[in-house]
């Protein structure tokens, strides 16, 4: 019953750096998603996959990337980290639409120097 | 675009006392109304929702919420607060039956006092 896997659970990047958060999930979902967690600011999308083969940007989507690489794996890739990236991510995903369950990660705390 | 305001980001309260966290939503569609909790170092998990039909929505661990079509609001309530319930709440919105995205409040700290 692992559910929403994400890896790294901690990163610490200098400014500029490249790196790419690992989400996988195991319950044959269609729709994943990433969000930011900062304080006072809730939970903020990034990118969303409605289903395999699409992407779609959030509200906060710049200095983002993101792969939906099979049905199972979404990654998340800073390409040029900086500071204002530092944040707590979650991974999260649904089996579809509307009003169904978002399923989360434990979440990966980012630091960037 | 639909938007979702929690007031207040702290809420302390004395356990055994009433819980009222605060959530006004704005959507052009009927809404899908959705609170979560999150304990410390962990993830989301659902406590309730409100999809269509009985505007009072019962949850986990006795919270339950009410959808007020004219007030544009969906609080929750507890009528008795324990110590396990201090965690951060959010209340959140999804546009409707073909919406993908769910968009989430700043959250409210419930604190419980011993």
């Amino acid at each position: 019953n692992a559910g929403v896997t994400q890896t790294p659970k901690f990163q610490v990047l200098k400014t500029g750096q490249s790196m790419t958060l690992q989400c996988a999930q195991d319950m044959n979902h269609n729709s994943m998603y990433w969000y930011r967690q900062d304080p006072g600011m809730g939970l903020r999308l990034i990118y969303y996959s409605a289903s395999e083969g699409t992407t779609d940007k959030g509200e906060v989507p710049n200095g983002y990337n993101v792969s939906r690489l099979n049905k199972r794996e979404f990654s998340l890739r800073l390409e040029s980290a900086a500071p204002s990236q530092t944040s707590v991510y979650f991974c999260a995903s649904k089996r579809g639409q509307g009003n169904e369950k978002l399923f989360f990660g434990s979440g990966t705390q980012l630091s960037v120097l | 675009a639909q938007s979702v305001t929690q007031l207040g980001s702290h809420v302390s309260v004395s356990e055994g006392a009433l819980v009222l966290l605060r959530c006004n939503y704005s959507s052009s569609v009927p809404p899908y109304l959705f609170w979560y909790v999150q304990y410390p170092n962990q993830g989301l998990q659902l406590l309730l929702k409100y999809t269509t039909g009985a505007t009072l929505v019962k949850g986990i661990n006795g919270f339950e919420a009410e959808f007020k079509k004219s007030e544009t609001s969906f609080h929750l309530t507890k009528p008795s607060a324990h110590m396990s319930d201090a965690a951060e709440y959010f209340c959140a919105v999804s546009d409707g039956d073909s919406s993908y995205k769910l968009i989430f409040g700043s959250g409210t700290r419930l604190l419980v006092r011993p």
